[in-house]
């Protein structure tokens, strides 16, 4: 069974810097790096976003515009894990973060994360 | 403001059918799949229809997909209490070259 395990949820203060997982396993055919991963964010009792996406093969990455260059997006393969990074949080960070595979067929996502909820505040 | 656009709110009762659209234009929906998620209170969002009308293993033929143009449609028909959750739309945005998602549409089951 394909499953997606993110990291707990973190409690930080804004300027602070944060890393959150996401561990992937039981992939049938291929493996994590095979497939492209997504993070999507959710503001409190708000619809979803698309942040960006990382093909961990070769770690080509993606941004959606309003993400790019206020988060980081990496892979490592090794251990079938992405990452969403921010280098100082700011209290409109606080949200749930999803990551999602990207299915190999089209722009759509067939296993979701069961979400980090980042809280910034001081 | 979302790209795509889904009216904020649905209801039906239990059993009937109910319809959740979805509308954008010739960049998004007109010249891309479309796919529908269920986000259930408290849980992540989960797939439920791709490619505008195929669903994935196991879930229920209760749920239909269609496109027309630039707009898309969910039904749901035979509503149970437990479909009580917020549909999302999403497909890929050629001009944006950005995956884009509809605001939302929380469904009640009165």
């Amino acid at each position: 069974e394909v499953q997606l395990v993110q990291s707990g949820a973190e409690v930080k203060k804004p300027g602070e810097s944060l890393k959150i997982s996401c561990k992937g396993s039981g992939y049938s055919f291929g493996s994590f790096a095979s497939y492209w991963i997504a993070w999507v964010r959710q503001m409190p009792g708000k619809g979803l976003e698309w942040m960006g996406i990382i093909y961990p093969i070769d770690s080509d990455t993606r941004y959606s515009p309003p993400f790019q260059g206020q988060v980081t997006i990496s892979a490592d393969k090794s251990i079938s894990t992405a990452y969403l990074q921010w280098s100082s949080l700011k209290a409109s960070d606080t949200a749930m973060y999803y990551c999602a595979r990207r299915a190999d067929s089209g722009w759509f996502f067939d296993y979701w994360g069961q979400g980090t909820l980042v809280t910034v505040s001081s | 403001q979302s790209v795509l656009t889904q009216p904020p709110s649905v209801s039906a009762a239990p059993g009937q059918k109910v319809t959740i659209s979805c509308s954008g234009s010739s960049s998004n929906i007109g010249n891309n799949y479309v796919s529908w998620y269920q986000q259930l209170p408290g849980t992540a969002p989960k797939l439920l229809i791709y490619d505008n009308n195929k669903r994935p293993s196991g879930i229920p033929d209760r749920f239909s997909g269609s496109k027309s143009g630039t707009s898309a449609t969910l039904g749901i028909t035979g509503l149970q209490t437990g479909d009580e959750a917020d549909f999302y739309c999403g497909t890929w945005d050629s001009s944006l070259s950005t995956v884009v998602f509809g605001g939302g549409t929380k469904l009640t089951v009165l």
